[in-house]
């Protein structure tokens, strides 16, 4: 385990389906954020917290809403998903902002948009 | 809009060479570069991270050169061996936001 984890491991849901994804860190770490990982694609940046406050919304659809309650947990509700949004979704955190250190991610969230 | 730029093509190699991966870039100067390992199934793992007025680091094996001249960094894995074997991202940044490439294959055969 890398210190990040992520619930579930993989994930099948109905274009009509509520769920939501959770990523919880006990690095101390500061900085948490969602990334959508598709085949053959770069990572792509979702969200980002700091100090659980949003920081960052890349242009992601409305049907993606992230939630940060404390500095340790980060979730992504998903409502109304498409068969596109089918991914890896990571969970990553660091230190700070700047991630001198580096991202510790999670091992993901398979999904599977049916 | 910034672009970062690894071989699409996997890199099969023999077990004992150097294996070396490029990541270029255009339309950014990034402060910072940094380098993941991600095996199938498992979110990518922090390698090194190199900064602008930085020519080389090393870690053990790895080595990574950093020319912003040329907008392009370098990869390197010593003396590699099978377990090497995963897929490597390059990551560029400025303070809050980096930018991932998608990645290079790397096969290290027996």
């Amino acid at each position: 385990e890398t210190g990040v984890t992520q619930t579930p491991r993989h994930l099948v849901m109905g274009m009509t389906n509520k769920k939501s994804l959770k990523c919880e860190q006990h690095l101390g770490h500061n900085a948490m954020y969602w990334y959508k990982q598709s085949a053959k694609k770069p990572l792509e940046l979702m969200f980002v917290y700091s100090l659980e406050e949003r920081v960052e919304n890349n242009s992601v659809p409305s049907r993606f809403s992230p939630e940060c309650p404390n500095s340790s947990h980060l979730f992504l509700h998903l409502h109304t998903l498409q068969p596109e949004d089918s991914a890896l979704y990571l969970c990553a955190s660091s230190q700070d902002l700047q991630a001198s250190g580096g991202y510790t991610f999670g091992s993901g969230t398979r999904l599977t948009v049916v | 809009s910034q672009k970062i730029e690894q071989n699409s093509e996997a890199l099969n190699i023999q077990e004992g060479k150097t294996a070396t991966l490029t990541c270029n870039y255009t339309n950014y100067s990034p402060a910072y570069l940094q380098w993941y390992r991600q095996d199938p199934g498992r979110g990518p793992v922090f390698l090194l991270l190199i900064r602008e007025n930085e020519k080389e680091k090393r870690k053990e094996r790895l080595k990574v050169t950093f020319d912003t001249t040329l907008k392009q960094s370098l990869f390197h894995i010593t003396a590699s061996q099978p377990a090497d074997s995963a897929t490597y991202l390059c990551a560029l940044g400025n303070f809050n936001k980096f930018y991932f490439g998608s990645g290079t294959k790397l096969n290290v055969k027996p």
